[in-house]
């Protein structure tokens, strides 16, 4: 049974450049959730996708965009890269976005490097 | 002020001794619990799982929530070099949107 994936592993990216980050969630999950982990910080909550549409935002200005496909799978976009943009970004999913007791689980993330 | 909070560390002690790791948050709506274990560059993964108040035994590892302080606990019994990683808490409403804690880095010395 294959966990959440993510790619790619690691990305260079300068200032002002565009970036896709990938996930595809856990077998039998339906919902995607990413979050944005700062060097010695604890992950923040970005957004969440369920039915292919966006259910919850964190504190994230909109150059930070995202989309769900029909086979659950998901990408973060991130326009006009600032060098704070530079991360861990992680991909979570769960199943139900409505169903409370879920749980998420994570991938390994994609680390972001902004020069 | 943050809404979770949590010693960031370091913390090193000794294999075999029993490690105590903390949070307290503010939000008060908060009902489910986590622990997560992070080794170096890699993801979060789901240690301890609790809903309310109470503990949870899971092998070495309890879990204890007091709503009532809002103050959770992570307790590692007989630690091994291999607990050596961060450890993250997390919370949340009934909404899946989870808060973390900074995380605190924890070193088993052989």
């Amino acid at each position: 049974d294959a966990g959440v994936t993510q790619s790619p592993t690691h990305l260079i990216k300068t200032r002002g450049q565009q970036v896709t980050l990938r996930c595809s969630p856990k077998s039998g999950h339906d919902t995607v959730s990413w979050y944005q982990q700062a060097l010695g910080q604890g992950p923040q909550f970005i957004f969440q996708y369920y039915e292919e549409e966006e259910r919850q935002r964190g504190n994230f200005p909109d150059r930070f965009s995202g989309h769900q496909f029909p086979n659950y799978s998901s990408e973060l976009n991130v326009n006009a890269l600032l060098l704070g943009d530079s991360a861990l970004y992680l991909c979570a999913s769960s199943f139900g976005a409505s169903r409370s007791a879920d749980t998420q689980y994570f991938g390994p993330g994609t680390r972001l490097t902004v020069l | 002020q943050k809404e979770v909070e949590q010693d960031p560390g370091p913390l090193s002690v000794p294999e075999g001794a029993i490690v105590s790791l903390n949070c307290t948050y503010s939000n008060s709506a908060f009902q489910y619990f986590m622990w997560y274990r992070q080794y170096s560059r890699k993801g979060p993964e789901l240690l301890m799982y609790t809903y309310s108040s109470g503990n949870k035994e899971d092998g070495r590892f309890t879990a204890q929530v007091d709503k009532s302080s809002k103050y959770i606990s992570l307790f590692i019994r007989d630690s091994q070099p291999s607990d050596s990683a961060t450890y993250l808490c997390a919370m949340r409403t009934g909404a899946q949107k989870l808060v973390f804690g900074q995380g605190t880095r924890l070193t088993i010395n052989p």
